[in-house]
């Protein structure tokens, strides 16, 4: 268990749709992370927070998604007028508020969108 | 910008073996840390080894291992005495601080009995 949880674990929509992804840090934690991964690649970075201040897109992330983490917790990722492009894992991973000096990020167990 | 490459695409090795999984990368900075995450078929990422750029030694995790060559731009893992439980998706992955991990694309190992 690398303490964050994610859901829906699956969610299958119809292309057109709005979904929205929510990752739950359980632990003390400094920045979240938002990654995508297709089928047989490697994850791909979308987005992070430091808090509740979202400090850096992805070319990847575009306007039809959005981003958020009301009071530096929990974050929500919604993805409006879902294509067929858009189906994949999405990852959320975190610091945790120690650090060290290693940043390690540690995933949660990802959400897998099918749109059809 | 930074990139990772893993040229080996699938590896297999016997039960109680040693198997070698390949990584180069790219960056332009002097300051970084590598890692080698581990995804099995429940597909949740799991770390497996880190390694400091600015640490000479190799890191070592019990039956996990890696060559950190910096001049080379190299990080391999090295997977001792091999167990069926091994089996998964591995990437190598590299992070300036406080930013984005850079993902490879991933070498499927399976481990044979």
């Amino acid at each position: 268990d690398t303490g964050v949880s994610q859901n829906p674990r699956h969610k299958i929509t119809k292309r057109g749709q709005n979904v929205t992804f929510r990752c739950d840090p359980i632990s003390e934690h400094n920045r979240l992370y938002w990654y995508r991964q297709t089928l047989g690649q490697g994850p791909e970075f979308l987005t992070y927070f430091q808090n509740e201040a979202q400090l850096e897109k992805s070319r990847l992330l575009s306007d039809r998604f959005s981003a958020e983490r009301p009071k530096g917790s929990f974050s929500t990722l919604e993805i409006q007028r879902t294509e067929q492009g858009d189906s994949a894992m999405y990852l959320c991973a975190y610091t945790r508020a120690s650090g060290g000096g290693s940043n390690e990020q540690f995933f949660g167990p990802g959400t897998r969108l099918t749109v059809l | 910008a930074q990139t990772v490459t893993q040229s080996q695409p699938e590896m297999s090795v016997q039960e109680a073996e040693t198997v070698t999984l390949s990584c180069t990368y790219d960056t332009s900075e002097n300051n970084y840390y590598l890692f080698w995450y581990k995804q099995p078929p429940s597909r949740q990422m799991i770390l497996v080894i880190r390694q400091e750029a600015y640490k000479q030694q190799n890191a070592t995790e019990n039956r996990f291992s890696v060559n950190f060559q910096k001049a080379a731009k190299s990080f391999s893992l090295k997977i001792s005495d091999s167990q069926l439980g091994d089996t998964a998706m591995y990437f190598c992955a590299h992070l300036t601080s406080g930013s984005r991990l850079t993902f490879g694309e991933g070498t499927q190992l399976t481990v044979n009995p």
